[in-house]
């Protein structure tokens, strides 16, 4: 059974703090993502990684680095946490592009509070 | 200013009844379309997806239904059951192959 798993369903850090989401797939895939879910917006991509330490941006990287040195583990950096970054961040992995969401595996998501 | 939108935060249906699901863009260069279904705690998960080529796309209960014209996609859910109860997101992606754009979400609740 294919399995994305991301290392803490809920977590709460405090504003300046510097917060690592880490994220594993046990499929061998190429491609991971990092998304943020917010009421009414939708899901957003924040980077993308197409290879180990790969990266790209995607639609709303400010605030945010990436981390990819093993093929199976993706991990999202907020630098310095802000409040506006409280959210839902999911984490995806897929054999194809981002452009071939379909393919996708998400994981269970990690809600994160910034106080 | 949203590419793609829900208008429809939440819906409620009788289970066996149908549930429509409706999504309207703006970009009249997508080209391609998904519909994702998301329990609580849960990833999103793929449910059926539509090429502009085409104006109807079924799998099972599913229907999606695309008026490019209208810029409009529904996704049609017959006959609703309970477990269908979910958050439901379209997305829509240009035919320069840029990421997907995702809708707000409609909440479905079916009720037994």
């Amino acid at each position: 059974d294919v399995k994305v798993t991301q290392s803490s369903r809920y977590l709460v850090k405090r504003t300046g703090e510097k917060v690592f989401l880490e994220c594993v797939q046990d499929m061998d895939h190429e491609n991971m993502f990092w998304y943020r879910q917010d009421p009414g917006l939708g899901l957003r991509l924040i980077y993308f990684s197409y290879d180990v330490k790969m990266k790209e941006k995607g639609d709303i990287p400010e605030g945010y680095s990436v981390s990819r040195e093993k093929k199976e583990r993706f991990s999202l950096i907020l630098e310095s946490a802000s409040t506006n970054q409280t959210s839902m961040y999911l984490c995806a992995s897929s054999p194809y592009p981002v452009t071939v969401l379909s393919e996708a595996f998400f994981g269970q998501g990690t809600r994160l509070t910034v106080v | 200013d949203q590419q793609v939108k829900q208008n429809s935060p939440s819906l409620s249906v009788q289970e066996g009844r149908i549930s429509i699901l409706n999504c309207d863009y703006t970009n009249s260069m997508f080209d391609y379309f998904l519909w994702y279904k998301k329990y609580p705690a849960e990833g999103p998960t793929f449910l059926i997806s539509i090429s502009s080529i085409k104006d109807k796309n079924e799998d099972g209960r599913f229907t999606v239904f695309l008026n490019k014209s209208a810029k409009h996609l529904s996704l049609h859910i017959v006959p609703s059951q309970p477990g269908d109860s979910a958050v439901y997101f379209c997305a829509a992606r240009d035919n320069y192959g840029q990421n997907f754009v995702f809708g707000p979400g409609t909440r479905l609740s079916v009720l037994p």
